[in-house]
């Protein structure tokens, strides 16, 4: 399966726009790009998907370069609870198993 | 979005005792589903994948004598950690998919003493 790389850690303050990023190289044409997020001692939680285009929810907006090699998770204003690890996860259909990268923890600064 | 739930919560067992985890989807049926392993501060790990019906399908380096698995209906899978050692004490969570997502159980935490 397709590698991603984020880093390891990231910080925000309260209220403001958080920028995540994912190097994805070695994507195929048929790899969806998910990002899910865990809370400590959770399960993760889906927050958006896509294929090609940018994608908006209520969540957070997915911006996904042309060349498919990268991805940006973006939290329009982070809170508190948004204090997490965002993974980056590629798969090739619906449905399948997700290998999970390291992701990056995301801290909210009051 | 659909659920899944996952029991008991929380378990602490001594070393060389079997504990079995249930996974259930709740509101929609799933013919297949994944277990994942996850120790602290470390990402999930992929153990296996559970298909309704037929056997389950285990990552490389996953014991499958040791981590049995059973997917007997469509909104129900088992994981039973068979005689448990202290190395096996981890945040055991199971998924399953509905459309283009994945829905996570909130997590098994196991203790093995």
């Amino acid at each position: 399966d397709a590698k991603t790389t984020q880093p390891n850690s990231m910080e925000s303050n309260e209220e403001e726009p958080v920028h995540l990023p994912c190097n994805h190289s070695t994507i195929s044409g048929t790899d969806y790009i998910h990002w899910y997020r865990q809370l400590p001692s959770q399960g993760p939680e889906y927050v958006i998907h896509g294929l090609t285009s940018n994608v908006n929810n209520r969540m957070a907006s997915l911006a996904i370069a042309e060349d498919r090699k990268s991805s940006t998770l973006i939290l329009h204003r982070a809170t508190l609870r948004d204090a997490a690890v965002y993974y980056c996860i590629l798969t090739r259909n619906t449905g399948n198993q997700f290998y999970f990268g390291t992701g990056t923890s995301l801290t909210v600064i009051p | 979005g659909a659920v899944v739930s996952q029991h008991p919560s929380w378990v602490i067992c001594k070393s060389g005792t079997s504990v079995k985890i249930e996974c259930r989807s709740l509101d929609f049926q799933a013919t297949t589903m994944f277990w994942y392993r996850q120790f602290p501060k470390q990402s999930l790990m992929l153990m296996a994948t559970s298909n309704e019906g037929s056997k389950a399908t285990y990552e490389q380096g996953v014991e499958k004598d040791k981590f049995l698995i059973n997917h007997a209906s469509l909104t129900l899978s088992t994981l039973t950690v068979t005689s448990a050692h202290p190395e096996d004490s981890s945040f055991y969570i199971c998924s399953a998919g509905q459309s283009y997502e994945q829905y996570f159980g909130p997590g098994t935490r196991l203790t093995v003493t």
